[in-house]
């Protein structure tokens, strides 16, 4: 059964800041990894989708790497703006379309 | 990116009537749609996997019986929460996956979610 891991489970850094988020899973057989964002009480936002052929996915100042024979996958946040501060949720998909999430880093970015 | 709307946006309902969700794909046709339920401070959790045209794979768990899932177009698919009581108040979230149009294959697009209450 795949799990998903992401640490830390909550961060709060000052403005400006460059941050890391980590996610582990535990099944390396999969078909891609995605990073969503969600603000408190909404629907999920698809941040960066990283097929198991690449190693990593640019949009704007999010960074996402995959390294899929170790199971782990990072989302790199450059110049981080209060705007920033939501839950980031790492997913993965296996076999028969199951995207398993993990509980996801409670991001504060403080002005 | 695929659009995914989901009706209603939130529902309060008395304890032991029936709910309906509805999801829909809007400007493509989705070949497979989740549902996922999240409590509060939790993560995303699967609940059923519908194809269209054919019955729902439930997760272990997951009574199929109270949640009534309904694929009958590539463009919705419906869950059905019967006879509601207060410990199925949560966030639920529909997706849609198929083949994008940037040709992703098995990428997901989410519906906005669904807030129910039951009193």
């Amino acid at each position: 059964k795949q799990e998903v891991t992401q640490i830390p489970a909550a961060l709060s850094v000052p403005e400006g800041e460059n941050l890391v988020l980590n996610c582990s899973f535990t099944d390396s057989a999969i078909y891609n990894l995605q990073w969503f964002r969600q603000d408190p009480g909404k629907g999920l936002t698809s941040l960066l989708l990283i097929q198991s052929s690449q190693r990593e996915q640019t949009s704007g100042r999010l960074n996402a790497s995959l390294d899929k024979s170790s199971g782990r996958s990072t989302l790199y946040i450059a110049a981080s703006q209060p705007g920033d501060s939501a839950t980031y949720l790492c997913a993965v998909i296996g076999s028969n379309y199951k995207l398993t999430f993990g509980k996801g880093t409670l991001l504060t970015v403080n002005p | 990116g695929a659009v995914v709307s989901q009706h209603p946006s939130w529902v309060i309902c008395k304890s032991g009537t029936s709910v309906k969700i509805e999801c829909r794909s809007l400007d493509f046709q989705a070949t497979t749609m989740f549902w996922y339920r999240q409590f509060p401070k939790q993560s995303l959790m699967l609940m059923a996997t519908s194809n269209e045209g054919s019955k729902a794979t439930y997760e272990q768990g997951v009574e199929k019986d109270k949640f009534l899932i309904n694929h009958a177009s590539l463009t919705l698919s419906t869950l059905t929460v019967t006879s509601a009581h207060p410990e199925d108040s949560s966030f639920y979230i529909c997706s849609a996956g198929g083949v994008s149009g940037t040709g992703v294959y098995n990428e997901q697009f989410f519906g906005p979610g669904t807030r129910l209450t039951v009193l």
